[in-house]
């Protein structure tokens, strides 16, 4: 299983872009059959699939979300970014990386998450 | 939108309880389901997909069942290690994905 390591700033303004990066561990982060994605958990609550960008660059986002996410990938630099914006407390959470490989829409391997606070 | 129950919120169990968690959706999901464990402070790892397919090392006393709406995750002889809290997901679908409200699995 690769390696996924979340990075990025653990405050961030209301109204402004929460913007996290994720690492991976393999040989190539545009392998066929890699999806990329982000997975945030607010304290104390359960989970909400942000967003996953395919290994053509496809992004996947969650509807009511939509508007806002960007995920965009470096290949050579093997890694991918989260970009949310207009955050408002709501989107206070512990923001994971996660990749999905195969049929189904799960996720195998995961970051150790992030926590990002917003606020004024 | 596709809703996920989880039952019981949370369990009580003693070391080599067998532990039965269920998940019902909101519309037939076929097989395409999977479960999570997630331990305090960590990250969730995915346990079984497509309903009973265990991922790679994961210990056999987890087990997954059920289709359409209804599934079930079972851990036979529960273990220290295994206090932790269990959410379902469909997977058939980048449309469906959600997650279960979660199980919390305490020590009794």
């Amino acid at each position: 299983q690769p390696l996924l390591q979340e990075s990025g700033p653990g405050l961030v303004k209301t109204s402004e872009t929460l913007s996290l990066t994720c690492s991976v561990s393999v040989d190539s982060i545009s392998s066929r059959g890699f999806y990329w994605g982000w997975i945030r958990q607010p304290p104390g609550k359960g989970l909400e699939w942000i967003g996953s960008v395919s290994y053509t660059g496809f992004l996947y986002s969650k509807p009511s979300l939509e508007s806002r996410v960007t995920i965009s990938v470096d290949s050579p630099k093997k890694k991918f970014t989260l970009r949310l914006t207009s955050v408002t407390a709501a989107d206070t959470a512990v923001y994971y990386c996660a990749r999905r490989f195969g049929s189904g829409w799960h996720f195998d391997s995961w970051g150790q998450g992030i926590l990002v606070t917003v606020s004024s | 939108d596709i809703q996920m129950t989880q039952s019981p919120s949370s369990v009580s169990a003693s070391v080599g309880d067998k532990v039965t968690i269920t998940c019902r959706a909101s519309q037939d999901v076929s097989n395409w389901l999977a479960w999570y464990q997630q331990k305090p402070g960590k990250a969730p790892s995915l346990l079984i997909y497509d309903a009973s397919t265990l991922q790679s090392g994961v210990p056999s006393r987890f087990s997954g069942g059920g289709s359409g709406t209804d599934f079930i995750l079972t851990i036979s002889s529960l273990q220290p290690e295994d206090f932790a809290t269990y959410y379902c997901q469909p997977t058939g679908s980048f449309s469906l994905i959600t997650f279960g409200g979660g199980t919390k699995v305490e020590i009794k």
